[in-house]
């Protein structure tokens, strides 16, 4: 168990729709990163928080936002899903002045858009 | 581009030694990884070497960096049953903010 917890785990929902997955960092940890993995594009960063300010963005579309909230759990929000958007969503965390020599990833939500 | 290639499949039996590679584009990454994933399981940092190194050993797993060739290699001594999963090679992106994977080595082992 990395300590990262993700919920839910399984997400089925239909496109159009919006989505909200949660991610709990470690204990301690104030970096959060989420990456999608997806069969074609396999593992891409989306986006970074730093105690609750954006701190690096990748390959996030714009229908999807991200925050990190004062008690630190962060929150990606999918919106106007497409059945591309099907995909496992993992979260991470890390210690401040670790960055990702010491980042533990979550087990993931599965998301399948149907 | 930031890129990290790695065969897809590796076939070994139990006992036998594994030898995953990979290559990365990078070459002012200062620190490499290996990733582990079993099914239904979240990604679990096994290793990684920070570029100044060309070798790092921990138990069973020894790690060889050739900056040289930009190759980054993970080998798993006397490879158990339990250590089939996929292994991701990653490097830092040059902004070290993210991580930037490959599509990862499926290792099967056979008993």
């Amino acid at each position: 168990d990395s300590g990262v917890t993700q919920t839910p785990k399984h997400l089925i929902t239909a496109t159009g729709q919006r989505v909200t997955l949660r991610c709990s960092p470690r204990s301690g940890d104030l970096s959060v990163y989420w990456y999608q993995q997806s069969l074609d594009q396999g593992l891409q960063f989306l986006i970074q928080y730093y105690n609750g300010e954006e701190r690096a963005k990748g390959n996030i579309l714009e229908r999807f936002s991200a925050q990190q909230f004062p008690d630190l759990h962060s929150e990606l929000n999918l919106s106007s899903l497409e059945l591309g958007d099907s995909a496992l969503y993992f979260c991470a965390s890390s210690a401040p002045g670790t960055g990702h020599t010491e980042a533990f990833f979550g087990q993931g939500t599965r998301l399948t858009v149907v | 581009g930031e890129d990290v290639e790695q065969s897809l499949f590796l076939s070994v039996r139990e006992g036998d030694s594994s030898v995953i590679n990979c290559t990365y584009t990078d070459s002012s990454s200062t620190y490499l990884y290996w990733y582990k994933q079993e099914p239904g399981a979240g990604l679990q940092l096994l290793t990684y070497i920070f570029s100044n190194m060309d070798m790092k050993q921990d138990q069973r797993l020894t790690v060889l960096l050739n900056k040289k060739d930009k190759h980054l290699s993970l080998r798993i001594a006397d490879t158990q049953t339990g250590d089939s999963a996929i292994y991701f090679c990653a490097e830092i992106n040059q902004a070290g903010t993210a991580l930037i994977f490959g599509k990862g080595t499926t290792l099967s082992v056979s008993s």
